[in-house]
């Protein structure tokens, strides 16, 4: 079945530095995917996402560009800041937006002053 | 801006006592969901549910576990009869199913002992 693979955490940082947390997936047609972003104590929120192969989602600074040839969705950030700490969970979706979403394990980010 | 809640917040229950977790969700969205997420595992899909009946679910939903939508706002998951492996953080989530993005609730943790 589909499925969703990230690296591991935690991903511990310097403030203003560059952010990538890898996420790959495995589906059968042409899923949707989508990064949310769980701050402590509090529900998942999307952050991004992109439909359609080579669409990049962006918000807040942060990116993915859907590829599907290396059938992988990296979320960047140029520059990261204390209140990006958070976990992350990259997800799928097959097509239509009611679908139930498939997440990844999540990785957990800290952002030290 | 229109949010998902979730009652209580936290939930602790002896085993084989039945717990109902309420969830109310964004007023005009049609598609209603929820996950689970065990302490350090990933976020799981139960079930969704759209026009009064189950769409989806996944091999966990069993007997035990039931949705209703009583009133037209609340959308709630009952487990009959817990077990010490229902300890886990529950997330409602919603669909207005014609984007893609599924709004989710702040989670109920239950603990079951």
């Amino acid at each position: 079945g589909d499925s969703v693979t990230q690296m591991e955490g935690p991903v511990t940082l310097s403030e203003e530095a560059f952010l990538t947390i890898n996420c790959t997936y495995t589906a059968t047609g042409y899923p949707s995917l989508f990064w949310y972003v769980q701050y402590p104590g509090e529900g998942l929120q999307l952050l991004l996402k992109a439909t359609k192969a080579d669409d990049k989602g962006s918000n807040k600074g942060f990116e993915a560009t859907y590829r599907k040839e290396t059938t992988s969705f990296h979320l960047e950030k140029g520059s990261v800041q204390v209140s990006d700490s958070a976990v992350y969970f990259c997800a799928l979706s097959q097509s239509g937006g009611y679908n139930k979403l498939i997440f990844g394990a999540g990785t957990r980010l800290a952002v030290h002053p | 801006e229109p949010e998902v809640t979730q009652t209580p917040s936290h939930q602790v229950t002896q085993m084989g006592q039945e717990v109902i977790l309420r969830c109310v969700p964004i007023s005009n969205h049609l598609y209603f969901y929820w996950y689970r997420q065990i302490l350090g595992q990933k976020v799981e899909f139960l079930v969704s549910f759209y026009n009064n009946e189950i769409s989806e679910k996944s091999e966990i939903f069993d007997d035990q576990f039931s949705v209703e939508r009583p009133d037209g706002s609340n959308f709630t998951l009952k487990i009959r009869s817990t077990k010490l492996e229902d300890s886990a953080m529950y997330f409602c989530a919603s669909n207005l199913g014609f984007t893609y993005e599924q709004y989710f609730g702040p989670g109920t943790r239950l603990t079951v002992t």
